[in-house]
């Protein structure tokens, strides 16, 4: 158990929705991270905040956005889901950011299908 | 952005045979780490190595940073070793970038 928790475990639902993904760090860690796993396109590097603040912008598309509250958990919405959004999420944290020299830690993921 | 290159994608072997993971980037980093995707999805971290070599049981990691590659080394492998190993870097712009990956398959 890497202590970094990440809720729904699944998620099934219809394209054009929204959903709303959450991640809570282990405890200390101010960086949060958000990856996507899919099929096709591999493990990639969505977005990562650190204390509340964006801290660095990977591929994450523009109907995509995330938030890392004053209590460091982060959310990630998904808006206008389509087929290809179907997907592992995972969430990862570690301890501070300032250098990139520190180990992440990721949680269980969120299994997405939209249909 | 850069590139990281995993070899081979693919690994079949029997129990107790070793095995090395090769890892090359195409770029400075500073920040390398490797991962177990284990059959259930879940990513365990097995090393954080930007440079040097670390020893973890039966598994170590080699990272030459002047050279761009890094190696991990498996022995006297087990089933449960099973799954793909992902090699992970960062550079100072705070992006991650994953290989591909290579699919361990430990046959008893």
């Amino acid at each position: 158990d890497s202590g970094v928790t990440q809720t729904p475990k699944h998620l099934i639902t219809a394209t054009g929705q929204r959903v709303t993904l959450r991640c809570s760090p282990r405890s200390g860690d101010l960086s949060v991270y958000w990856y996507q796993q899919s099929l096709d396109q591999g493990l990639q590097f969505l977005i990562q905040y650190y204390n509340g603040e964006e801290r660095a912008k990977g591929n994450i598309l523009e109907r995509f956005s995330a938030q890392q509250f004053p209590d460091l958990h982060s959310e990630l919405n998904l808006s206008s889901l389509e087929l290809g959004d179907s997907a592992l999420y995972f969430c990862a944290s570690s301890v501070a950011t300032e250098t990139a020299q520190e180990t992440q830690y990721f949680g269980p993921g969120t299994r997405l299908l939209v249909l | 952005g850069i590139q990281v290159e995993q070899s081979p994608p693919d690994l079949i072997l029997q129990e107790g045979a070793n095995s090395t993971l090769r890892c090359n980037f195409s770029d400075s980093v500073n920040n390398l780490q490797w991962f177990h995707q284990n059959p259930w999805g879940q990513l365990i971290n097995l090393f954080y190595i930007p440079s040097g070599t670390k020893q973890n049981g039966r598994l170590s990691a080699t990272t030459v940073a002047t050279e761009r590659y890094s190696l991990l080394y498996i022995s006297s492998s087990q089933t449960t070793d099973s799954g793909v190993y992902f090699c992970a870097v960062r550079t100072n712009a705070g992006k991650s970038t994953f290989g591909d990956g290579t699919t361990l398959t430990v046959k008893p």
